[in-house]
């Protein structure tokens, strides 16, 4: 069964500190991997990668995908206060564009 | 933000009442979902839809009911509400062509006392 898998759980950090969310996956036909960003209300799309080792950058944000390692991570450099959210990865899980989620990482950032 | 809106938002109801919620999207999108989360399992999907009146069970649809008569509405219903059912819903949204990223709605929070 396909599933996606976050690690850690849970994190917390200081303001300014650098961080790294994993995401592995084990899918029987790789579609692509996406980001969101979840606060207090609905979750936010924040990245989809189909290519390995490319990366893609949303200010502070940024993001990886190696297929050779069926993983992603998701960075964040020079954290803030306002970065403080569950981070969810999911991949497709058909044709009928459902998709699998993993359970998410929260994030919690000290000031 | 993509054109989507949910109703109520915020709803408390008694067991064994019927419960509707509404998604309204402006997105022209064919496929719309209907998620609950609850602390501890994440998202989980209840039904989706990949078209007017085409539907299909997600992983926990039982006591659930969907309809979707215009491409814009997708109807959740709860039959006959229990607690177990207390949750944030939330409604997605989706296009036919894309990359499979889901755009959410802002989300209902239900309470069934």
């Amino acid at each position: 069964e396909d599933k996606v898998v976050q690690s850690p759980l849970s994190l917390v950090v200081h303001e300014g500190d650098t961080v790294t969310l994993n995401c592995s996956y084990e899918v029987t036909n790789f579609r692509s991997l996406l980001w969101y960003k979840q606060e207090k209300k609905a979750p936010t799309f924040l990245f989809m990668l189909t290519s390995s080792g490319i990366e893609k950058k949303s200010g502070r944000l940024s993001s990886i995908l190696d297929k050779k390692e069926l993983s992603s991570i998701l960075n964040i450099t020079a954290t803030q206060t306002g970065d403080s959210a569950i981070y969810l990865c999911a991949h497709p899980r058909d044709s009928n564009y459902q998709l699998i989620w993993g359970a998410g990482t929260k994030l919690i950032i000290k000031p | 933000d993509a054109g989507i809106t949910q109703s109520p938002r915020h709803k408390v109801t008694e067991t064994g009442t019927p419960v509707t919620l509404r998604c309204h999207q402006t997105e022209n999108h064919r496929y719309m979902y209907w998620y609950r989360q609850d602390p501890g399992h994440g998202l989980r999907l209840i039904h989706y839809s990949y078209g007017v009146k085409d539907t299909d069970k997600g992983e926990v649809s039982d006591g659930y009911s969907v309809s979707r008569s215009k491409t814009e509405d997708f109807l959740l219903t709860l039959e006959s509400a229990t607690s177990s059912q207390t949750s944030v819903y939330f409604c997605a949204i989706s296009a036919l062509g894309g990359g499979y990223e889901q755009f959410f709605g802002p989300g209902t929070r239900l309470t069934v006392l």
